[in-house]
């Protein structure tokens, strides 16, 4: 069975701080792939990123960045300079090879102050 | 380019009541999936519709149904409603064929409150 952790429930910084976002996962497959989404108070789950497990290069995007590490099953996300916009939910997510069901973990609110 | 689109955004049923929940996919998506996402929880997987059919489902009663129609939209189904079935139910979007894992886009879900 497939299970993905965020122990992280709310996190508060102030603007302009680094903050990470952790995930941890559990799979018995070989090939999964691993998602991160963002949920403003909308509602819609916005897509940020999808890494294979056999890609565990890290990768950047503007602030955004993510480590994935298969040696301690963690996929964790960093925002630098964080920005009163990137207040939301966070959620790590994780799908068989077949891209089926995605499994989200239960979030990690953050919030971000001027 | 329409991404997806889902109504209505919101509704209050009363328990025992029926609803109906409907799903347009991104255009050029093929496969719907919905999920239900309790207050404070991450989404959790109801099941996910290819070609007309249910494809695979989660742990869900079989008070959930749904289906999908020849223009790929999608309908979710849920019989005599109980008080826990209060909910944010999203509608994802994907394109079946690619390498596994193909992007999934969301919707901005519907609202369910039963009373």
């Amino acid at each position: 069975a497939q299970k993905v952790t965020q122990a992280q429930t709310e996190i508060s910084v102030v603007e302009k701080e680094d903050v990470t976002l952790d995930c941890v996962y559990e799979t018995r497959d070989t090939t999964y792939y691993l998602f991160w989404y963002k949920q403003p108070p909308s509602g819609e789950l916005v897509f940020l990123i999808r890494r294979n497990s056999f890609d565990e290069q890290n990768e950047i995007s503007g602030r955004y960045s993510w480590n994935f590490q298969k040696s301690t099953s963690s996929f964790n996300f960093t925002i630098t300079a964080s920005q009163v916009v990137d207040s939301a939910v966070y959620f790590c997510a994780l799908s068989e090879a077949n891209g089926y069901a995605l499994n989200f973990g239960k979030g990690t609110s953050l919030l971000v102050t001027p | 380019d329409a991404g997806v689109t889902q109504s209505p955004t919101h509704l209050i049923k009363t328990r025992g009541q029926q609803v109906t929940l409907r799903c347009s996919p991104k255009s050029g998506h093929d496969t719907v999936s919905w999920y239900q996402q309790a207050l404070g929880q991450g989404p959790q997987f109801i099941f996910q519709y290819y070609e007309e059919e249910e494809r695979q489902r989660g742990n869900f009663p079989d008070r959930f149904s749904g289906h999908q129609f020849p223009n790929y939209s999608s309908e979710l189904n849920v019989n005599a409603l109980l008080l826990g079935d209060s909910a944010l139910y999203l509608c994802a979007s994907s394109l079946a064929g690619e390498s596994s894992g193909n992007t999934i886009y969301f919707g901005e879900g519907s609202w369910l409150t039963v009373v």
